[in-house]
Parts: C-alpha cells; structure tokens; sequence
C-alpha cells in the first residue's frame, strides 16, 4: 500500500539549531517526493522537489531534501533555523494522478 | 502565473443540510484537481481527484461527492450533512511534474 510516513510529530528547537525532519514512503514504481510547508494562517506550499537526477535538492529559504533510495527516506534539513520557520512541514510522495501526505511536522522555535 | 480560488471561505450549516464547495484554476488548462481534507494532527486527507471533464476517482468511501463540469472548477458536495463532515477543505491543481498547488481552503463546521 501507498504511504507516507512522518515520525516526528512536534519538534522544538532553538534558533540557530540544525533541523533534520523524517519522511520514509511506500511507494510501488517511479516516485515523485515533495516537502510542503503551512505557516500559520498561510496556504500549504511547496518547499522542494525530487523528481529525477541529483539525489540531493535545495529549495527554498535554504532547505533542502535528500532521496536516499535504499532507505525509502526524503528527509528534510536546514543547517540552521530561525524563528520564522515556526510551520507544519508534510512530506508527500506520489506519481502522475495523485500524491500521498504524511501526517505532518509541527515545528517550533525556540526565539 | 496559475491562480486558484475556492469558496466560501467559511462555512457554518446544519446537519442534514446540503453542501456545494466550488473550486476555479486560472491560468493553466486541463489540470489534475483533487479535494482534500484537513485534519489537525493528521496530514491531507484526499478524498477525490480528476484528470479531466466528468471523470472523478473517488479515494474515500463517504458522504461526499464530487463534480467537473467545466475544465477548470472542481465543485465538492453533499446532500446531507454530518456532524463528522466539519473540517478543513482544500482544493489543490497539479503542476507539469505532478507537483501540487492548493488554494487557501475553506473552514466547514456543522452544527
């Protein structure tokens, strides 16, 4: 079966701290990943892509994504964090027709 | 540039009571549209989805139905009601790498 799995629900950090969001799928043949991101009172948006080549995608305000294949992993990364990144963070997998979301990740920080 | 709108913003009607949420693309032709649910805590929730005029996937057994009728409206709707209907709607369109874009949702709460 199709998912999408996110296991950190909440996580607080300090400013400045690194950030390392989990997303595993299940997904049956070639998969397109995405990070979508919700700040408070504003429409999800679309935080980066993978969809082929480079394993290793930047998207913005200096985020970025790895697909590790073999782990089934697109985690999400911020070397450092400010306090306007307070959001809910979803990873989300699919193909041509449809897309799958995880439960998504609260994040907040610490100012 | 693409835009989508969806209406009304807020909703607040009875149980038992019909339901009509419309959804329009600008700027793009013969897009994927999806409707989803939003819960908190539970990620996306996607209840139906159309690659095109008068074809709709249904992904969610329920009390819902939905409707194209024109290449860029996408209209969700119920002829009752229920108390587990309320939450938080959003209709989304997709993108040429099967990315999606959503619109700014609208709150039904049935009372």
């Amino acid at each position: 079966a199709q998912s999408v799995s996110q296991h950190n629900h909440h996580v607080i950090l300090s400013e400045a701290a690194s950030l390392e969001l989990g997303c595993n799928y299940s997904y049956g043949g070639t998969v397109n990943l995405f990070w979508y991101v919700q700040y408070p009172g504003q429409h999800l948006q679309l935080l980066l892509k993978y969809f082929s080549g480079d394993p290793l995608v930047k998207g913005i305000k200096g985020f970025e994504a790895e697909f590790i294949k073999s782990k089934f992993s697109f985690n999400l990364r911020k070397p450092s964090v400010q306090w306007s990144d307070t959001a809910e963070y979803f990873c989300a997998a699919g193909g041509a027709s449809k897309i799958i979301f995880g439960s998504g990740t609260r994040l907040s920080i610490r100012p | 540039s693409q835009t989508i709108h969806q209406w009304p913003a807020t909703l607040v009607q009875p149980v038992g009571s019909p339901l009509s949420l419309e959804c329009t693309v600008e700027g793009t032709s013969n897009p994927n549209l999806y409707w989803y649910r939003q819960a908190a805590g539970r990620g996306l929730q996607l209840l139906f989805y159309s690659v095109g005029i008068g074809q709709i996937s249904s992904e969610v057994p329920q009390n819902l139905s939905a409707s194209r009728p024109q290449d860029r409206q996408f209209i969700l709707s119920s002829k009752k009601l229920l108390l587990s209907d309320s939450g938080f709607y959003l209709c989304a369109w997709s993108g040429t790498e099967y990315e999606q874009y959503f619109g700014p949702g609208t709150r039904l709460t049935v009372t």
